[in-house]
This record gives C-alpha cells, structure tokens and sequence, in this order.
C-alpha cells in the first residue's frame, strides 16, 4: 500500500494563480481530510469529506474548495491564491471510527508569491 | 467545540534524560486523544492514542502517555531520550475530524 500521496511535493504560485493539489489514498478510508501547517499554529483544518460526494468545511474554509467524487481522491483546489496561503498543505485519512487515527501524506509545501 | 492546548512552545532536554510533555484539552464527551510526531520535512506518525480502557498507553518508540480526566491531561513522557527524539511532537483530539495541539519542539542536548 502507498498510503496516502499528495503532489506536488512543493509549488510556488504568483497571487490570482489558482492551482490544485492533489490527494489519494488506497486504504479505503472513508474520511479524508485538509489541514494546513504554519509556524506555531499547529495543524488547522480546511476541509474534511466522510464519503464520496459528501464534503464539509473545517477551521479555515475560505479560499479554498474541495470535491470528493471516489473515495479514493480529494484534490483541494486554491481559487485566487494569496500569500497568505503560503503554508504547509497536509492531506490525512482514517476510517471514521472513533478510535482510528489519521494517516498523512508528505505534505506540499506552497509558497505564494 | 473540542480544543487542544499544549503549553510549552519548546523543550530542551540532555540526552538520556526524562521527558514530560504536557497536553489539556477540552471535549465534550470521552475523548479520543492521540500523540503524533513529525520530524523536520516529514508527515506525522502517530506515537500512540487513547480512547477507553488503560489509563496508562504504551506507544512506539518507548513513549507513554496518561490519561487523566480529572485533570483534563494527556501527558507524553519517555523515560530516557535519544537524539533521534528530536521533532515536533503534537497533541490531538476527536477522530475523523481531529483538533490538533500547536506542537512541542523538542531539541535533545548531547
């Protein structure tokens, strides 16, 4: 199993660019997860999904948007980026029982110029 | 709404040393409390986790953590630590949808 996998590995962007980073699992987990990693600020999450086509907003939603049409991926999408986007992008799944914890992927590393 | 707190920014410890990180959160109903550690350029790894039982969990890597639910604490400790300790090492609670601490930065003097 690869687990989960992200790319790209790092990007940098100009503002008003809009990219999409991509994520997939083969683990057939149920939830996938978004979270963003800065400096002193922990992981917060952006966007979560509990299934194929059922998406939802986490912490800190704005700017960004998700789909999940399989279970397998879920690509997060910057729409106008902005430098203050610039961060650490982490995508996790697990299985949704309450005592599963998350499996990351490398991450992205995503600087906006 | 589930919160984590992790008090201490950083930690310096000598090699060989005991180690105590601490970890408050504030949940709703039993929680599920877990330990991750990153490495510098890495994803995080879970150490270990917490959600019935035991109060007292084992994890990888010679980590321990004790759940306290009076003190609403889930401290990571580690007897004697290695060089190789050296991360950031993160609190969480909730699964599916986990809230994470802010991190502890562990820096293990020789």
């Amino acid at each position: 199993n690869a687990g989960v996998t992200q790319t790209p590995k790092f990007q940098v962007l100009k503002t008003g660019q809009s990219m999409t980073l991509q994520c997939a699992q083969d683990m057939n987990h149920e939830y996938m997860s978004w979270y963003r990693q800065d400096p002193g600020m922990g992981l917060r999450l952006i966007h979560y999904s509990v299934g194929a086509g059922i998406t939802d907003q986490g912490e800190v939603p704005n700017g960004y948007n998700v789909s999940r049409s399989t279970t397998e991926d879920f690509p997060l999408r910057l729409l106008s980026a902005a430098p203050s986007q610039t961060s650490v992008y982490f995508c996790a799944s697990n299985t949704g029982t309450t005592d599963n914890e998350q499996f990351f992927g490398p991450g992205t590393r995503l600087t906006v110029l | 709404a589930q919160s984590v707190t992790q008090p201490d920014i950083h930690i310096t410890v000598s090699e060989g040393a005991s180690l105590e990180l601490r970890c408050n959160y504030s949940y709703g109903a039993t929680p599920y409390l877990f330990w991750y550690v990153q490495s510098p350029g890495q994803g995080l790894q879970l150490l270990l986790k917490y959600f019935s039982g035991d109060t007292l969990v084992q994890g990888i890597k010679g980590f321990e953590a004790e759940f306290k639910r009076s003190q609403s604490s889930f401290n990571l400790r580690k007897p004697s630590v290695h060089w190789s300790d050296a991360a950031e090492y993160f609190c969480a609670v909730g699964a599916g949808k986990s809230t994470f601490g802010d991190g502890t930065t562990l820096t293990v003097k020789p």
